[in-house]
């Protein structure tokens, strides 16, 4: 079946500029991640969801960073006046319900800041 | 979460099994042992967890360590295909954001 999908796989952008990643997690999943990944580095957690309900945002570096999930499916993250060291492949995963479920993950969106 | 220690690095020839370390010595009763891999330019990709007892798939192996501070995951025969970052993560059974650490970088050698 259809796995996470994120769009778009690149994004470059001009520093200033807003940009919104988007986040198409697996039918019937009810938590959705979304993790930082610098390179030569393990990915870093940002924000989750369970169903529409963010449930930790505790990972956001900062509040030009925010999520959405309003709907309980696809989920946007969405940087604000984005800044060079904002530059990082952002992954997405979700898993279904019920402890221990392991989290399948997007091919990711590679950001650039010029 | 707990802290996980891996060997930044190992080899493998191909064809051999390898044993991947990690070490949990503060890990608490509720945590789980799970295992992911990231192979290069592609998301990490769930490997195999466990609890106490060693676990077996179709993709690998964990052996638990009795007092629990310790375990390794197998593969039981390294092909190039497995070349890749292997993360030992501590998790309790809640579906909590996974704590990446730096891995080990398996290499395989034909």
């Amino acid at each position: 079946g259809a796995g996470v999908s994120q769009s778009p796989r690149y994004k470059v952008t001009k520093r200033g500029q807003d940009v919104a990643l988007r986040c198409d997690p697996i039918s019937g999943h009810v938590s959705l991640y979304w993790y930082r990944q610098a390179l030569g580095q393990g990915p870093e957690f940002l924000t989750y969801f369970n169903y529409e309900a963010q449930q930790d945002k505790s990972g956001l570096p900062n509040d030009r960073f925010s999520a959405e999930r309003p709907e309980g499916s696809i989920s946007t993250l969405t940087i604000q006046r984005t800044e060079q060291r904002d530059s990082a492949m952002y992954r997405c995963a979700s898993s279904p319900p019920g402890g221990n479920q392991p989290q399948h993950f997007g091919d990711g969106t590679r950001l650039s800041i010029l | 979460d707990a802290k996980t220690t891996q060997p930044n690095s190992m080899e493998s020839n191909e064809e051999e099994p390898v044993h991947l370390p990690c070490n949990h010595s503060t890990i608490s009763g509720t945590d789980y042992i799970h295992w992911y891999r990231q192979l290069p330019s592609q998301g990490p990709e769930y490997v195999i967890h466990g609890l106490t007892s060693n676990v077996n798939n179709r993709m690998a192996s964990l052996a638990i360590a009795e007092d629990r501070k310790s375990s390794t995951l197998i593969l039981h025969r390294a092909t190039l295909r497995d070349a890749a970052v292997y993360y030992c993560i501590l998790r309790t059974p809640l579906n909590t954001p996974l704590v990446f650490g730096k891995g080990t970088r398996l290499s395989v050698i034909a």
